[in-house]
């Protein structure tokens, strides 16, 4: 049972261009969401997080936006740069539990 | 500041063997979370320790094990290996505050042949 799903498995997008990286959660008790970047060969690397009593978050680069009635996350990277090339994954933590419960990943990749 | 440390980074074991794996956590992490990632199943929380007690568990079965010593590194074992243990095994520190970020090291990729 994938309670975070990360429905689209690839995504291409031209440098320079607004990425766009989507995630889903079907948990109700959900009450924080990551995500991470993860190259190959390397462990994932923290990127930004958001509560659930926000609705965005930004830094720098990179804004997550969170759709609680709709469960869904989105990740935004402007302008994106060919060293974001990566897969990203979403996360979502229960509330009381540090335990991460991880999207299945979308490899992005950015086109010179 | 160094960041996690895993050994070893490749290991190739037969079917029935054990393993052990070693993680270092960054200086002053005492919560030391292992995740095992396979590409049908994404990653996968196996447990997490803390003050050398196991805190949390996922679904594995008992041949999944850890521990964590009390300079805050932790071992993870996995005795009579199966085919389907192949995979990348992550290890992640954090900070012990509500909601503080993993720290990932690099991972041991362990294939059972």
């Amino acid at each position: 049972d994938q309670q975070v799903k990360q429905n689209s498995p690839s995504l291409s997008v031209q440098e320079g261009r607004i990425s766009i990286l989507n995630c889903d959660y079907t948990n109700s008790m959900f009450d924080y969401f990551l995500w991470y970047k993860k190259y190959p060969a390397e462990g994932p690397t923290f990127l930004i997080s958001i509560s659930s009593i926000k609705d965005k978050n930004e830094d720098g680069r990179f804004t997550v936006f969170l759709n609680k009635s709709a469960k869904h996350l989105s990740l935004h990277i402007v302008p994106s740069q060919p060293g974001d090339s990566a897969v990203y994954f979403c996360a979502a933590l229960l509330f009381g539990n540090e335990k991460l419960t991880f999207g299945t990943g979308t490899r992005l990749t950015i086109i010179p | 500041k160094a960041g996690v440390t895993q050994t070893p980074r490749y290991l190739i074991k037969t079917r029935g063997q054990q393993v052990t794996l070693s993680c270092s956590p960054i200086s002053g992490h005492r919560s030391v979370s292992w995740y095992q990632q396979t590409p049908g199943q994404g990653l996968q929380f196996l447990f997490e320790y803390f003050s050398e007690t196991q805190r949390n568990k996922g679904n594995f079965p008992g041949r999944f094990s850890g521990r964590q010593f009390s300079n805050s590194r932790s071992e993870m074992n996995v005795s009579t290996l199966e085919l389907g243990d192949s995979a990348l095994y992550l290890c992640a520190s954090r900070r012990d505050t509500e909601r503080s970020p993993l720290h990932f090291g690099n991972g041991t990729r362990l294939t059972v042949t």
